[in-house]
């Protein structure tokens, strides 16, 4: 069964750090792209960031961008997402997802369950 | 960015209701067109990819439509565990992006 775990979220003042973990398991982790998707409690989704199977390329949202890094541990089935210089509005519920491996179009076709991350003093 | 709209931003509708929801997006995506259902404090779920095609275990009464700009979810026959928020998502280009959702209720 495939699992995705986030973990790592919390209260965080402004322009403080954060690091959020996606721990996977029941699939070859390794093989699949992997994204962040954030939604703001009773908003809509927003995509945040997405790595390669291997880690070589990453794309970030503008509004995270130079502020966020994605990466990814194939030997611990992990995807992280470090988060630094953190604003208000970075407060939201994190998800991470998997890309679907087919040919295009691509889509999310597993998500964890979300961890919530709050920016405030 | 492409920009999606969804429509309505919210409907109420009985169990057993034929239920359309609409998804336009700021410019041709051809078929790059998911949509999922969220209920309250859970993930996403994936529901239609492709525009048209249905995920395994997605029951048949979902169905979806569409190509280029104009694309549909249609819930043939509401049943309550489908009052939820959908959101279409194009992977056409990054960044993907999502509609800002329908919350369907209960009339």
């Amino acid at each position: 069964e495939v699992q995705l775990v986030e973990s790592g979220g919390g209260l965080v003042q402004p322009g403080g750090s954060l690091r959020l973990s996606c721990a996977a398991s029941g699939f070859t982790f390794s093989n699949y792209w992997m994204h962040w998707v954030r939604q703001v409690p009773g908003k809509g989704l927003v995509w945040v960031s997405r790595i390669n199977s291997d880690g070589s390329t990453t794309t970030y949202a503008d509004s995270v961008k130079g502020r966020f890094t994605i990466s990814r541990d194939n030997a611990k089935n992990t995807l992280y997402l470090q988060m630094n210089s953190l604003r208000a509005e970075d407060t939201a519920v994190y998800f991470c997802a998997r890309r679907s491996r087919s040919n295009e179009p691509y889509y999310f076709d597993y998500w964890g369950q979300g961890t919530r991350v709050t920016v405030s003093s | 960015d492409i920009q999606m709209t969804q429509s309505p931003s919210s409907l109420s509708a009985s169990v057993g209701d034929r239920v359309t929801i609409t998804c336009r997006a700021s410019q041709s995506i051809h078929t790059y067109l998911n949509w999922y259902q969220q209920k309250p404090g859970k993930a996403p779920k994936l529901l239609i990819y492709a525009a048209s095609s249905l995920q395994s275990g997605v029951p048949s009464r979902f169905s979806g439509s569409g190509s280029g700009t104009d694309f549909t979810v249609t819930i043939s026959s509401l049943q309550p565990e489908d009052f939820a928020t959908y959101y279409c998502q194009q992977s056409y280009s990054t960044p993907w992006t999502f509609g800002q959702g329908t919350k369907v209720e209960i009339k």
